[in-house]
């Protein structure tokens, strides 16, 4: 248990579904991160968000729209996914952003298949 | 872009000990992570560093040359429970961490 739950833990959707994956963490943390896993590649960031707000946005599509409207939870809205999209992805804290030494801590994931 | 490279896999002996190399580009430097991640499981923290040298921590150690863009995790007398995916991690000028797309081990008996 690292203080970082994500729900659900596996998502099957078609391509015209709209689906919503959420994360809560209970470290006290500012920072929430989405990250995107697929099968033997680098763990990719998506978003960043600090205090609430929207720090980082790294080239996404809009077809993930993230929200976050308190420190402790974070969703990301899926819709009109792609095959491609289909892959783990991740949810993390830490206690700021751009701290000297902060410490990223990650939820088990979600396991998403788009069909 | 950031260029992160570790082996892809390696395999050694219960009982033994693996490197487990990384070596980095990235714009900008403001540590470097290690992660241990089992199969369908969350990555977790295993250690930092950012100055030059080896930090230890138990079974696992990591060290740092910033000079030539290097680090390694070292894993002593291995276990079972040890089989995962590591995953090197550098956090650049901007305070992103990059990820490299992490070596598997596996130990076998």
């Amino acid at each position: 248990e690292t203080g970082v739950t994500q729900t659900p833990r596996h998502l099957v959707m078609g391509m015209t579904n709209k689906k919503s994956l959420k994360c809560e963490q209970h470290l006290g943390h500012n920072a929430m991160y989405w990250y995107k896993q697929s099968a033997k590649k680098p763990l990719e960031l998506m978003f960043v968000y600090n205090f609430k707000e929207q720090t980082e946005n790294n080239s996404v599509p809009s077809r993930f729209s993230p929200e976050c409207p308190n420190s402790s939870h974070l969703f990301l809205h899926l819709h009109t996914l792609q095959p491609e999209d289909s892959a783990l992805y991740l949810c993390a804290s830490s206690q700021d952003w751009g701290g000297y030494q902060e410490t990223q801590y990650f939820g088990p994931g979600t396991r998403l298949l788009v069909l | 872009g950031q260029n992160i490279d570790q082996p892809t896999e390696m395999t050694a002996t219960e009982g033994a000990i693996v490197q487990i190399n990384c070596t980095y580009q990235t714009s900008g430097f403001n540590g470097l992570f290690w992660y241990q991640q089992h199969a369908g499981e969350a990555p977790t923290f295993l250690s930092y560093n950012v100055l030059d040298g080896l930090e230890e921590k138990g079974r696992f150690s990591s060290f740092l040359s910033r000079s030539k863009g290097y680090s390694y995790l070292l894993l002593k007398e291995l276990q079972m429970k040890d089989s995962a995916s590591y995953l090197c991690a550098v956090r650049d000028g901007d305070y992103k961490l990059s990820f490299g797309a992490g070596t598997t081990v596996t130990v076998r008996a």
